[in-house]
């Protein structure tokens, strides 16, 4: 079955770019989405389709994906942005959801 | 706006069956996939099951498939979550979640979430 793999944690100062990171086998051939999940509350759908941002989430939030990684960049890092970040994808040789493992950003 | 409400979560001998229901409100909820998704208490999040629209397909992962079951009630504006066989290693907070688009087959993320409803599955 397929596998995202990702760093269990990642950490920036605010005001920094924070950068995570989504491995799987040629990920880039997949569409990849992204959840953020501050403790206690539900996801939050934050990049969809690879780059795409829905409603409301701020142009700070950004992806992309090639080969066999897919990377979420949160620029201009704020102390809200805490949270843990899962990326999942598609496989349609399963038919299943894939989520990767999630990682957890820490503002220094 | 859209609303997502769980309902029927609570503790559960192995074994044993509970339902989990989802009222929707807020969107079209008769033109919408939608999943359930669950995090065991720590752990990351886990994609369960998928019901088109009109109910006709339905989508489960391995680890529940052929003991739970998604429906949906049109009418209602509600989706359900029958759950069988319970298994200590089914303790989880279960969301239920809206496709984005419309007329997806599985393959689409979620826009919404609703708080989730907490099932404790022990003896």
């Amino acid at each position: 079955s397929y596998v995202l793999t990702q760093a269990p944690s990642v950490s920036a100062a605010p005001g920094q770019t924070a950068r995570i990171s989504c491995g799987g086998n040629n990920i880039g051939t997949k569409n990849i989405h992204y959840y953020q999940q501050k403790p206690g509350q539900a996801p939050v759908l934050i990049v969809y389709d690879n780059s795409a941002r829905p409603s409301g989430i701020p142009e700070r939030f950004s992806g992309s994906n090639s080969g066999n990684t897919a990377t979420l960049t949160i620029s201009r890092v704020e102390a809200g942005d805490e949270a843990d970040y899962y990326c999942q994808v598609w496989d349609s040789s399963s038919d299943h959801w894939v989520f990767g493992g999630g990682t957890k950003l820490t503002v220094l | 706006q859209v609303q997502l409400v769980e309902s029927g979560g609570g503790v559960v001998q192995p074994g044993r069956s509970l339902r989990l229901s989802c009222a929707a409100s807020g969107f079209t909820f008769s033109r919408y996939g939608m999943q359930w998704v669950r995090q065991a208490p720590g752990k990351g999040l886990e994609g369960l099951t998928f019901i088109s629209s009109d109910g006709r397909k339905t989508l489960y992962a391995d680890s529940v498939k052929g003991r739970f079951t998604i429906s949906r009630d049109n009418s209602k504006n509600t989706l359900y979550l029958q759950m069988n066989s319970l298994r200590v290693e089914d303790t989880a907070v279960y969301y239920c979640a809206k496709d984005i688009n419309r007329g997806c087959s599985g393959d689409c993320p979620v826009d919404y979430w609703g708080q989730g409803s907490l099932v404790t599955v022990s003896s």
